[in-house]
């Protein structure tokens, strides 16, 4: 079975600086996503930013970039120019491509950002 | 677009009593997803549906959770008698599917925060 790792349960960063969140995961697969979820205190989860497998290309979506090393199995979240509405959990998330589609998430990593 | 709604927001029961959710996905999404999510965890997948049929309810305790999806649109998450452990934020996400109308991407409701005492 997937799992996922994020072996940070908290982080802080101060506004306007720059903040890396680890994520590990373990599969056989060769096909598949990878997702990095907001979740602010409100509880609404929200896509950050996706990654195919099949991509070398790291996604980048504004001031949210990933470092995807598909030997490794690692994917970490590069957070630029941090905002305080940046302040959240953040879970990392696989999905099988072409399976039944679930996300499996690992436990988050909540970032606080001191103004 | 309207987004993926929930009700109630927020629960609170005895154990042992029953209680239910509801869920209205995103219009024209096929697939639905219903989520546990313990505090300090991340979501675990409890039941996934494609259309009105049931694709995965492997995690899914079946003793005392159930969950339909009658029309394949919206869908009801029922547990039946509730346990303390039960206690977590229970999300509904939907999906058009993978390689349909363009990348694949969850959308996820606000959660229905439930506590049993």
């Amino acid at each position: 079975a997937q799992t996922v790792t994020q072996s940070q349960p908290e982080m802080s960063v101060q506004e306007a600086e720059t903040v890396t969140l680890s994520c590990t995961y373990d599969t056989s697969e060769s096909d598949y996503y990878l997702f990095w979820y907001k979740q602010p205190p409100s509880r609404q989860m929200i896509l950050v930013i996706r990654q195919e497998a099949y991509k070398q290309q790291n996604a980048t979506e504004n001031r949210f970039s990933v470092n995807f090393q598909k030997a490794a199995k690692s994917f970490s979240l590069k957070i630029s120019d941090s905002q305080l509405g940046d302040a959240a959990m953040y879970f990392c998330a696989y999905c099988d491509q072409g399976g039944s589609e679930k996300l499996v998430f690992g436990k988050g990593t909540k970032l606080t950002v001191n103004p | 677009e309207a987004g993926v709604a929930q009700s109630p927001r927020y629960k609170i029961i005895e154990k042992r009593q029953s209680v239910a959710f509801w869920c209205n996905p995103i219009s024209g999404h096929a697939t639905l997803y219903w989520y546990q999510q313990i505090l300090g965890q991340g979501p675990k997948l409890l039941i996934q549906f494609q259309n009105n049929g049931v694709v995965d309810d492997s995690q899914l305790p079946k003793d005392r959770f159930s969950a339909e999806r009658l029309k394949g649109v919206d869908s009801t998450l029922k547990i039946q008698p509730a346990k303390l452990e039960d206690s977590a934020v229970y999300l509904c996400a939907s999906s058009f599917g993978q390689g349909l109308a363009g990348e694949f991407e969850q959308f996820f409701g606000p959660g229905t925060r439930l506590t049993v005492l």
